[in-house]
């Protein structure tokens, strides 16, 4: 069974950084693109980027690219999102896909003072 | 940005008629090689998004076949026929043809 399990979430302050893990199973992690999406409190969905079964390439929302890095350890099942200056926009709970089937169950993260 | 726009629901939906979701894409989203880069979610409350239809019209493993996609390269319609408790929720739409956007959401409660 596929699983994709997010943890690092919580209450960050603005201009700070975070770093969110997802961990996967049930499936070859190293074969698969991977994704992060998140959703605001109002529900807004925005993807923010993915990368490339081997690491070796990402691709990033453009309103984001300049704060958020994706990367990965295959040999971890682990895919990884790296947030810097982090502003209350960023507030949502963000989830990590393998290809548009496979959902986490999503980890909340709150930017506030 | 490709920008998604969902029409609205006459909710609440009774329970066994059908339902018909809208969206609209600000760019054409079919490629050149015949297909249409949309898929359609549905999240129910307190939930992670399932997807249910890709490529507009192909619905994914273990989705019910009241659900169906259809459209042409900017108007799309998801149909849910005989509306069940269990559809109720959340619908989005999302094109990935560029990098991929959503639309804002279109909620279904049941009568």
């Amino acid at each position: 069974e596929v699983q994709l399990v997010e943890s690092g979430g919580g209450l960050v302050q603005p201009g700070a950084s975070l770093k969110l893990s997802c961990v996967a199973s049930g499936f070859t992690f190293s074969d698969y693109w991977m994704s992060w999406v998140r959703q605001t409190p109002g529900k807004t969905m925005e993807w923010i980027g993915d990368i490339k079964y081997d690491g070796s390439y990402t691709n990033y929302a453009p309103s984001l690219k300049n704060r958020f890095t994706i990367s990965r350890d295959n040999a971890k099942s682990t895919l990884y999102l790296q947030m810097s200056n982090v502003r209350s926009e960023d507030t949502a709970t963000y989830y990590c896909t393998r290809g548009w089937y496979y959902w986490g169950q999503g980890v909340m993260v709150t930017v506030s003072s | 940005d490709i920008v998604m726009t969902q029409g609205a629901l006459p909710n609440p939906v009774p329970s066994g008629e059908s339902a018909s979701i809208t969206c609209q894409s600000s760019k054409s989203l079919l490629h050149s090689n015949g297909k249409t880069y949309l898929n359609w979610y549905l999240q129910r409350p307190g939930q992670s998004p399932q997807l249910l239809i890709y490529w507009m019209s192909t619905r994914a493993s273990g989705v019910s076949d009241r659900f169906s996609g259809s459209g042409s390269g900017t108007d799309f319609t998801l149909k849910i026929s005989s509306v069940e408790a269990e559809d109720v929720g959340v619908y989005y739409c999302q094109q990935f043809l560029e990098y991929p956007t959503f639309g804002a959401g279109t909620k279904l409660e049941l009568k």
